[in-house]
Parts: C-alpha cells; sequence; structure tokens
C-alpha cells in the first residue's frame, strides 16, 4: 500500500487560510469516506483533527475543516493562528482492511 | 478519559525480537466497538501503520503487508492491555512505536511513544 500523497510544506500569515490536499487512490480516499487528519507538534504524539472526512472530535475549533472529492481529501485551516503551526498527516482506511498514512505537511505560520 | 501507557525496551539486537505493551484505563480492550492500533515513526518511512486488533465476538487482526510476516499484536484481557512483537528486526525498524485506540475510523487517543533503536 503507498503512502497517500501530500505537499510537503505549506505556510500563511496569521488570520489567512491554508488548505492541505491528500490524494490516494479508488483503493482507499476514493472508496471510503474514512479519511481522518492528524497534528503533530514537534516531539508529541499525534492529535485527532478530523474524522469520517469532516467531523471534528470535542475540543478541536471549528476553524479545522476537511472534505473530499474523488481520490482527495483536503484539510483546511481558517484563521491561521501561530499555535496551528505543527505537522499534518492524512490517513485513510483501505479496501484491504488496513490503514494508510500521508506523508506529512509541514505547516509554517509566517 | 481513555489514557494509553507504553512500555517496553528502546534498544534491541538486529534479529532479536522487539516487544512493547500498551496498557490501556478508561476503556476495554475487549471493547465491541473500538479497535487497538500499532503505529510507528521514522524520518525515512514517515507515519506507518502496523496493525490492529479488535473483538467482535471474537478477536480479529489486520497487519500491514510490509511487516505481515514478522508482527503479532496480542490482546490481554487480563490486564486490559495489548502487546506488539516483531521479529527479525533490523536496523530499518528503528522508530518511535505508539499504541492508540481506533474508532469510527480514525484514532483519537494514542500513547506517549517508544523510541525504539535496532542496534548491536
Amino acid at each position: 500500500q503507498s503512502a497517500l500523497t501530500q505537499p510537503p510544506s505549506v505556510s500563511g500569515s496569521p488570520g489567512q487560510s491554508v488548505t492541505i490536499s491528500c490524494t490516494g487512490t479508488s483503493s482507499d480516499v476514493g472508496s471510503y469516506n474514512r479519511v481522518s487528519w492528524y497534528q503533530q507538534p514537534p516531539g508529541t504524539a499525534p492529535k485527532l483533527m478530523i474524522y469520517e472526512v469532516s467531523n471534528r472530535p470535542s475540543g478541536v475549533p471549528d476553524r479545522f475543516s476537511g472534505s473530499k472529492s474523488g481520490n482527495t481529501a483536503s484539510l483546511t485551516i481558517s484563521g491561521l493562528q501561530a499555535e496551528d503551526e505543527a505537522d499534518y498527516y492524512c490517513s485513510s482506511y483501505t479496501n484491504s482492511n488496513t490503514w494508510v498514512f500521508g506523508g506529512g505537511t509541514k505547516l509554517t505560520v509566517l | 478519559q481513555v489514557q494509553l501507557q507504553q512500555s517496553g525496551p528502546g534498544l534491541v539486537k538486529p534479529s532479536q525480537t522487539l516487544s512493547l505493551t500498551c496498557a490501556i484505563s478508561g476503556d476495554s480492550v475487549s471493547s465491541n466497538s473500538v479497535g487497538w492500533h500499532w503505529i510507528r515513526q521514522s524520518p525515512s518511512r514517515g507515519l506507518e501503520w502496523l496493525g490492529r486488533t479488535k473483538y467482535r465476538s471474537k478477536w480479529y487482526n489486520d497487519y500491514a503487508v510490509s511487516v505481515k510476516s514478522r508482527i503479532t499484536i496480542n490482546p490481554d484481557t487480563s490486564k486490559n492491555q495489548f502487546s506488539l512483537q516483531l521479529n527479525s528486526v533490523t536496523p530499518e525498524d528503528t522508530a518511535v512505536y505508539y499504541c492508540a485506540r481506533g474508532k469510527q475510523w480514525a484514532l483519537d487517543f494514542w500513547g506517549q511513544g517508544t523510541l525504539v533503536t535496532v542496534s548491536s
């Protein structure tokens, strides 16, 4: 199972919006609404930010939103804040009863 | 609140077996609505899903193809924990290993991570 494709880095100024893409195949992202997104500041464990494409766990700000079209899922962060600077990873359930992660995207808040 | 506490050695010799344990509080390893996963992270491989165990009237395991011949994940209902065993390790297995709870196709609670170095 190949990793999902994410851009290595994105950046934005405080208050702006950024979108991180996550491209898979018809065997994973395209098959199910089972995409999740994780935030990982340096030296910490990943934290769930979005599940089932667009649902936010309790406590995650509504500045974080998710969507999907075909084989590509997206995470949008609006009203960017300094505390959002971290690595972001997408993940998808696959038709082999496994999970696959993206390569990660480093978000820099300018 | 679910908490996962990992334990196990941080150094393993090549060709030996890597063994880690994840103790669960706030949930049950036998819950029939969640799964229990192992993931690892290294600079060269990024985040890599390794496998999971789940209970649905009986136990089921799913493993990543990349480690399927070497991995075992076992639940321990008496201690409410689950374990990872990875056989025949090489330096490429050096990584931070995480356990996590799976619910609604996502990983909502994670352990603290354990750096495992494979070296003689």
